[in-house]
């Protein structure tokens, strides 16, 4: 099983910061992988598919990088709407996905 | 516009048996393959099973396998999880998702909580 190890677990920053948030692979999954914001009582949302490319509608302040086992989301500058949990996922060892545990990102 | 609506779930003793339902539309259901996803409470996401599809090919997370069985019916637009032999630890919101190289779409979820 890839086990995908997201750091830090909260992240504590204010409105027009940057948040640069990581995923770390067990192994290499080349560029299979996603990132997903959820918010308090709602669905998860796709927005980044492939390492590095933004799902249909997610606004350019949202942007990922990295390939084979470290991984990279940032958020340019942060609205307030942005606050949420964020996962990654993996696709690499199909048909076994795995998500990370999270990552909190609170208002300061 | 998409939609997912995931019906079925409830509170059920260990050892019993569900069946969760997820109504798809707005999109083109056969142009994708299909998957639950679950979520305890305060906790993070885990993939439970995917199919793919035509239904010819069904996958499982370990946990789950010989116990829940993922069908689709595309007559019907809808995606099925009969969950059997039921544990505490099964206890979570069941998502239905629309696969194509990430989890697409999302329904809002359905809980399913396994307590005596």
């Amino acid at each position: 099983e890839i086990v995908l190890t997201q750091s830090p677990a909260t992240l504590s920053l204010s409105p027009g910061e940057r948040a640069t948030l990581s995923c770390r692979a067990s192994q290499s999954v080349s560029s299979y992988l996603a990132w997903y914001q959820q918010k308090p009582g709602q669905a998860p949302r796709l927005l980044i598919y492939d390492a590095s490319n933004r799902a249909t509608g997610i606004p350019a302040r949202f942007s990922g990088s990295g390939s084979g086992t470290d991984f990279t989301l940032s958020i340019s500058s942060l609205e307030p709407e942005d606050f949420a949990v964020y996962y990654c996922q993996q696709r690499s060892n199909w048909p076994q996905i795995t998500f990370g545990q999270g990552t909190r990102l609170d208002i300061k | 516009e998409v939609q997912l609506v995931e019906s079925g779930g409830g509170l059920v003793q260990p050892g019993g048996s569900l069946r969760l339902s997820c109504a798809a539309s707005g999109f083109t259901f056969t142009s994708y393959w299909m998957s639950w996803v679950r979520q305890a409470p305060g906790k993070g996401l885990e993939w439970v099973a995917n199919i793919k599809k035509d239904g010819s090919e069904k996958y499982y997370v370990d946990s789950v396998k010989g116990r829940f069985t993922i069908s689709r019916d595309n007559a019907k637009n809808s995606l099925y999880l009969q969950m059997n032999s039921l544990r505490a630890e099964d206890t979570a919101v069941y998502y239905c998702a629309a696969y194509s190289s990430s989890f697409y779409y999302w329904g809002q979820g359905t809980l399913v909580t396994v307590s005596s």
